[in-house]
């Protein structure tokens, strides 16, 4: 069974500054992909950036990035140069590969990223 | 825009009176899902829609259920409301065409059990 952990239930950061939130996974299949989503106070849960478990190169989008470290089964999110509005729910999903043509995701428990000015 | 909408955004009932929560796309996306997402949890998947192919999460209470009519609409029926199906209830949407399959979710509704 595929299982996500998120460590930080809550962290803080100062406007402008980067911060990295943890993410680590445990799977036994070689293919998977991994997903962080952002989900604000209003609730809608937004896609911000994947990494698939054979891309070499770490995945970016914008003032996102992941640090994917294969071996240590970790998927940190990085967010440069934090605005007020990254405030939000962090969670972390993984795709299990299992669950064939529909995708299953899990997801992690989340962590609460407050931007302070 | 293409996007994936849910309606009501905020539904309050009565102990035990039937509810029904609506979704649709326009996305055009072949698979659609429902998640439960309590306070400060993540989203728990309670079944999902392949085209017209209906897959319940082993753990769903029979109290939920699901259909979907056609491509575009998905709804989620709760037959008998408790206390503790209080939650934010996400619809999202996935196309196997797409690179990364990644989910896309509605804004949630916001369910409230008095």
């Amino acid at each position: 069974a595929q299982k996500i952990t998120q460590t930080q239930p809550g962290m803080f950061v100062q406007e402008k500054e980067a911060v990295t939130l943890d993410c680590t996974y445990d799977t036994s299949d070689q293919s998977y992909g991994l997903f962080w989503y952002k989900q604000p106070s209003s609730g809608e849960m937004i896609f911000l950036i994947y990494q698939g478990s054979y891309d070499e190169q770490n995945a970016t989008e914008g003032r996102y990035s992941l640090n994917f470290q294969k071996a240590r089964k970790s998927a940190n999110l990085v967010i440069s140069a934090s605005q007020l509005g990254d405030s939000a729910m962090y969670f972390c999903a993984m795709r299990d590969p299992s669950s064939g043509g529909y995708q299953k995701v899990t997801f992690g428990t989340g962590t609460k990223l407050q931007v302070i000015p | 825009d293409a996007m994936v909408i849910q309606n009501p955004r905020y539904q309050v009932t009565q102990f035990g009176k039937p509810v029904t929560l609506s979704c649709s796309q326009t996305l055009n996306h072949n698979v659609m899902y429902w998640y439960q997402q309590k306070s400060s949890q993540a989203p728990k998947l309670l079944f999902h829609y392949y085209d017209k192919d209906f897959n319940n999460e082993a753990d769903t209470p029979d109290n939920f259920q699901s259909r979907r009519p056609n491509t575009s609409f998905c709804f989620l029926d709760i037959r008998s409301p408790g206390l503790g199906d209080a939650a934010m209830y996400l619809c999202a949407t996935s196309s196997l065409a797409d690179g990364y399959n990644e989910q896309f979710f509605g804004p949630g509704t916001r369910l409230t059990v008095l």
